[in-house]
């Protein structure tokens, strides 16, 4: 089973709709859980952190379900400039005393004027 | 406010050549340091992280080796290139988990995009 998996889309979506992405990870162990988010040929940069009662950003809302080992991501009122791939992102603290991510490949999105 | 700097954006480089990418960060002090590779169609790979001077662990077998000689300053550099080296290289830094804010976010750089023909 991979590490971290998500649906690799893409999601084609009309501005205006809501779209919800899925993300399962193999390690009961973690501890911390993000998105991120992921223009073309640029860097990842930090979405919003999951907390375990979940959290919501504006049109972001994030969950975790820890007996599923299950985080989703629900993003309300497409906009055009939500077109980018979604990193699901779990984190495990290592032996040294850092933190290490591990990535899921992403879910595509495309928001359609 | 803290930034991460890395140079070259892009490079191309034959097989067999040597390879050094740089990084730096800014306004912030002992940071948890990390290199990523982000080969096409595939996931952010860690390859390399260091939790001080000249403190480097290892994530990957392969040709590729990092140092760390400065606090701030983090280097990928490779002997002889291979073809399979080709990807996208990103600096990453944390801040230290034993400082007074600990989190275990990681912030990235702007990356090197590697090509190695």
């Amino acid at each position: 089973r991979k590490e971290v998996e998500q649906d690799p889309g893409p999601f084609n979506v009309p501005e205006g709709a809501t779209v919800a992405f899925n993300c399962t990870y193999s390690n009961s162990a973690s501890q911390s859980f993000f998105w991120y988010r992921q223009d073309c040929r640029k860097e990842p940069k930090l979405l919003m952190s999951v907390y375990s009662s979940g959290n919501e950003d504006g049109r972001f809302t994030a969950q975790l379900n820890r007996a599923s080992q299950y985080i989703s991501l629900l993003i309300r009122d497409s906009k055009l400039s939500d077109s980018a791939t979604y990193l699901c992102v779990v984190n495990m603290r290592s032996g040294a005393g850092s933190y290490q991510l591990t990535f899921g490949k992403g879910t595509k999105l495309s928001v359609i004027p | 406010s803290q930034t991460i700097h890395q140079w070259p954006a892009t490079l191309v480089q034959p097989v067999g050549s040597p390879l050094s990418l740089e990084c730096t960060v800014e306004g912030t002090s002992n940071p948890n340091l990390y290199w990523y590779r982000q080969a096409a169609g595939r996931g952010l790979q860690l390859l390399f992280y260091s939790v001080g001077i000249g403190q480097i662990s290892s994530e990957v077998p392969q040709n590729l080796s990092a140092s760390r000689p400065q606090d701030r300053q983090f280097i990928l550099s490779s002997k002889k290139l291979l073809l399979s080296d080709s990807g996208f290289y990103l600096c990453a830094w944390s801040v230290d988990p034993r400082g007074a804010m600990i989190t275990d976010t990681q912030y990235f750089g702007p990356g090197t995009r590697l090509t190695v023909l």
